[in-house]
């Protein structure tokens, strides 16, 4: 049973506009990732946030951006959206950064028309 | 940096047939491995992870999978499929180290025949 709840479930938005999605780690992980999924492929990672502060990123520009909060949750936010910006979109957490340890969410599906 | 291979992109299998599902990484590191299952519509849900010890992991769900260092790959096997096996399923690793993010292979679909 996971931990971690993401919400929305499902997301529409059009081209240009600007998408929060949101986190609910599992109860006392203070590291979460960010990974999108676009269709028939491996998720991809975003960024990574430890107690508070990016703690690494991967091959994604500026638009895309996060926050996590001292209650365990945390936000993606994209800016400026494009068409290949529909993707699953997959939270995870962990302890510490522990790297065997990450819990993920069941993710949010966002379309951009 | 670590890349992970899965060379099959569909198997297709009958039910109650063995399955194995390829999976080969590359890194200069040691690494943490890992199979995670999806099925239609869903996240990810883990199946076994090897971070050490003996190369012979266990999971859920009747699956079980083998590192082999020399070979520099993580198969993951099942001896009878169930039709409920139909899904995408990834292989991931990670570095071992505090931080590291997960590299995901491009994701084998499983379906089972009837």
């Amino acid at each position: 049973e996971t931990g971690v709840t993401q919400s929305p479930t499902h997301l529409i938005k059009t081209r240009g506009q600007q998408v929060t999605l949101r986190c609910s780690s599992q109860s006392g992980h203070n590291t979460v990732s960010w990974y999108q999924q676009a269709l028939g492929q491996g998720p991809q990672f975003i960024f990574q946030y430890y107690r508070e502060e990016e703690n690494g990123r991967g091959n994604f520009p500026p638009r895309f951006s996060g926050l996590q909060f001292p209650n365990y949750s945390s936000e993606l936010n994209v800016n400026a959206l494009e068409l290949d910006d529909s993707a699953l979109y997959l939270c995870a957490s962990s302890l510490d950064r522990e790297s065997y340890g990450y819990t993920f969410g069941s993710g949010t599906r966002l379309t951009v028309v | 940096a670590q890349s992970v291979t899965q060379l099959d992109s569909q198997v297709p299998v009958f039910e109650e047939a063995p399955v194995e599902l390829r999976c080969n990484y590359s890194s200069s590191v040691s690494v943490y491995l890992f199979w995670y299952v999806q099925y239609p519509n869903q996240g990810l849900q883990l199946l076994l992870k090897y971070l050490s010890g003996s190369t012979l992991v266990k999971g859920i769900n009747g699956f079980e999978a083998e590192f082999n260092k020399s070979q520099t790959s993580f198969h993951l096997r099942k001896p009878s499929v169930h039709i409920s096996d139909t899904a995408e399923y990834f292989c991931a690793v990670t570095l071992d180290n505090y931080g590291q993010n997960f590299v995901f292979g491009p994701g084998t679909r499983l379906s089972v025949l009837p």
